[in-house]
């Protein structure tokens, strides 16, 4: 079945530094790929999508790209901030409407300054 | 735009009690889906409704676990009894047909059910 692996945490990073969080995932077909966030009492936001091969997503500074031939969709931010300390998801969909996400463990990320 | 709302943020109850929890979707989303988020993991999904309709159920633990959405809008999340194991985050999360963001889901922020 369908299934996303993420780096283990927690990721303890000084502002400034850049950041990668490693997401590979399995899958049948041609999923769609996403990055949530959880910050601390919140909910799910999403972060970014790629929704085919090569596509990169982008939003605040973060990035992922869509790598098949690798079934990778790294998560990269040149210059973390304290504000971006919070719990990190990768997940994937069958890429058709309406199905359930299969989300990755989470990945814990601590930014001081 | 208003997200999607859940209520309550927290509950606490003892094993064996009923709750109940309910979810409005954003609106003009069609599907609804509730999630299971245990400690330190990711969230996993208990039941999909595309309107009123229950599409994917197969993971909802359907002895002591229930739900409904009347009138394809909002929803409700039931457990009875509740046992110590239930204890986790309950997200709910809804997303809409016929746009270019089909495959989007926004979550509410949750709730924290502790079952002493």
């Amino acid at each position: 079945g369908n299934s996303v692996t993420q780096m283990e945490g927690p990721v303890t990073l000084s502002e400034e530094a850049f950041l990668t969080i490693n997401c590979t995932y399995t899958a049948t077909g041609y999923p769609s790929l996403f990055w949530y966030v959880q910050y601390p009492g919140e909910g799910l936001q999403l972060l970014l999508k790629a929704t085919k091969a090569d596509d990169k997503g982008s939003n605040k500074g973060f990035e992922a790209t869509y790598r098949k031939e690798t079934t990778s969709f790294h998560l990269e931010k040149g210059s973390v901030q304290v504000s971006d300390s919070a719990v990190y998801f990768c997940a994937l969909s069958e890429n058709q409407a309406g199905t359930a996400l299969i989300f990755g463990k989470g990945t814990t990320l601590s930014v001081s300054s | 735009e208003a997200g999607v709302v859940q209520s309550p943020r927290y509950k606490i109850i003892e094993k064996k009690q009923p709750v109940a929890f309910w979810c409005n979707p954003i609106s003009g989303h069609n599907t609804l889906y509730w999630y299971l988020q245990n400690l330190g993991q990711g969230p996993e999904l208990l039941i999909r409704y595309e309107n009123e309709e229950a599409v994917d159920d197969s993971q909802l633990p359907k002895d002591r676990f229930s739900a409904e959405r009347l009138k394809g809008v909002d929803s409700t999340l039931k457990i009875q009894p509740a046992e110590l194991g239930d204890s986790a985050v309950y997200l709910c999360a809804s997303s809409a047909e016929g746009t270019g963001d089909t495959d989007t889901q926004y979550f509410g922020p949750g709730t924290r059910l502790t079952v002493l």
